[in-house]
């Protein structure tokens, strides 16, 4: 069985102040691994697809990173809009359809 | 801009109702997936479907079943509402090969009374 593990469950910054999202995983055979963003209320927001190890995603202050066993992403000089639920999500090499997600991380940063 | 739509953004149903909740997207994806989140457990895919007529059962399909008519509109039902049912929905879509990952609604805050 798929499992994805995110943390911290929530993290508090200070605007300029940049730092890093774990997401874990035990897949078999990655196919994909996503990044969503959330937003109280509204639906999840896709961010990024990674596939590989060693592949990296850039969009404005966001950076993600894939290893074998775990991706980052990483916020550089988050600014106060960035506060979000963080999701990852992963597709194993045997679905063609199902993502499995982890429990988000929630960012708040601070003025 | 492409979109998934939910028909409601909050609904309040009482115990024992049967509840639809609708989904339609126009990104003529072919599948098509509910979930739902809540607090501390996140997203729980409940059905999916890649085609039309098509259906299956995701990790929590008690208590619910889905209808694909068209290829467009995915409905989740639930046959007798029950307070352990009050949740966020969530609707997704997605093409054949899940490459953007999915494009979700909004959701529908459901409140069983």
């Amino acid at each position: 069985e798929d499992q994805v593990t995110q943390s911290p469950e929530a993290l508090r910054l200070q605007e300029g102040e940049s730092s890093s999202l774990n997401c874990s995983y035990t897949v078999s055979g990655l196919r994909g691994l996503f990044w969503y963003r959330q937003d109280p209320g509204k639906g999840p927001e896709f961010l990024f697809t990674l596939y590989s190890a060693g592949e990296e995603k850039e969009k404005e202050r966001l950076k993600a990173t894939l290893t074998k066993k775990e991706s980052f992403l990483h916020i550089t000089a988050p600014k106060p809009e960035d506060s979000a639920t963080y999701l990852c999500a992963v597709q194993d090499g045997g679905s063609n359809y199902k993502l499995t997600f982890g429990k988000g991380t929630l960012l708040t940063v601070n003025p | 801009d492409v979109k998934v739509t939910q028909s409601s953004r909050y609904l309040v149903k009482r115990t024992g109702e049967k509840v639809f909740l609708e989904c339609v997207q126009d990104m003529d994806h072919e599948n098509m997936f509910w979930y739902r989140q809540d607090p501390g457990l996140g997203l729980r895919l409940i059905y999916f479907s890649y085609d039309v007529k098509m259906k299956e059962k995701g990790d929590i399909p008690e208590g619910y079943s889905v209808s694909r008519e068209k290829k467009e509109r995915f409905s989740l039902i639930l046959e007798s509402a029950s307070t352990n049912q009050t949740s966020m929905y969530l609707c997704a879509s997605s093409m054949g090969e899940v490459v953007r990952g999915y494009t979700f609604g909004s959701g529908t805050r459901l409140t069983v009374v």
